[in-house]
């Protein structure tokens, strides 16, 4: 079956703009997870959607970024105002539901942004 | 912030060796995952033993963990130049962190034909 979609695969903004990335997990996925990774660096947890609960956002970096899913699958990064720090490759996961916990996260391409 | 510290940064080997990465964590944990990163993209899940584990395999890959020193190592036996990626340690704490993981910085690992 399709594995996650992210759009675009490019995003290239000026400094101020406001900018919008979408998820789409795999069908059934329960959970949904946003992390940013910048250049050469490891993965760097934004936020967690799992089901009906409320969403731990304990990772957003600033009040600039936020996120949002519906109807629970779909999902949109919003960041704000963009900075030059916030260039990075923004990358989405999911994962079935159950599991105790145990459970891979399937990946999917990454957006690159780039902030000028 | 970044639980796992992943050693070596950068491992460059000749096709048919093992290569050995390394990964150390500073909180309890109920799983440890290995991933891999083909050209700065998404990731691929390679194996996940838990914390009640101590060693597994899968193929090419032997896995270990030892909760007491709090790391873990990832084997690959007779590379490929196809292994060249970058390789990621990532630990789940279960609990109210339920299937959230914490990724290290990783190990770009170079396979020479």
């Amino acid at each position: 079956g399709a594995g996650v979609s992210q759009s675009p695969s490019n995003k290239v903004t000026e400094k101020g703009k406001d900018v919008e990335l979408r998820c789409d997990p795999i069908s059934g996925h329960t959970a949904l997870y946003w992390y940013r990774q910048s250049l050469g660096q490891g993965l760097e947890f934004l936020i967690y959607f799992q089901g009906n609960s409320a969403p731990d956002k304990s990772g957003l970096p600033s009040d600039r970024f936020s996120a949002e899913r519906t109807g629970g699958s779909v999902s949109t990064l919003t960041i704000q105002r963009t900075q030059q720090e916030d260039s990075a490759v923004y990358l989405c996961a999911s994962t079935p539901q159950g599991g105790g916990g145990y459970n891979e996260q399937f990946f999917g391409p990454g957006t690159r942004l780039t902030v000028l | 912030s970044q639980q796992g510290e992943e050693d070596p940064q950068a491992l460059s080997i000749q096709e048919g060796e093992n290569a050995t990465m390394n990964c150390s964590y500073k909180t309890s944990i109920n799983n440890l995952q290995w991933y891999r990163q083909n050209s700065g993209r998404g990731l691929v899940h390679l194996i996940l033993i838990r914390s009640n584990e101590r060693e597994k395999h899968s193929g090419r890959l032997r896995v270990t963990l030892d909760t007491s020193k709090k790391s873990s190592s990832l084997l690959i036996t007779a590379s490929r130049a196809a292994d060249t990626a970058s390789y990621f340690c990532a630990t789940g704490a279960g609990g109210t962190s339920y299937g959230k993981l914490t990724f290290g910085q990783g190990t770009i690992l170079t396979v020479h034909p």
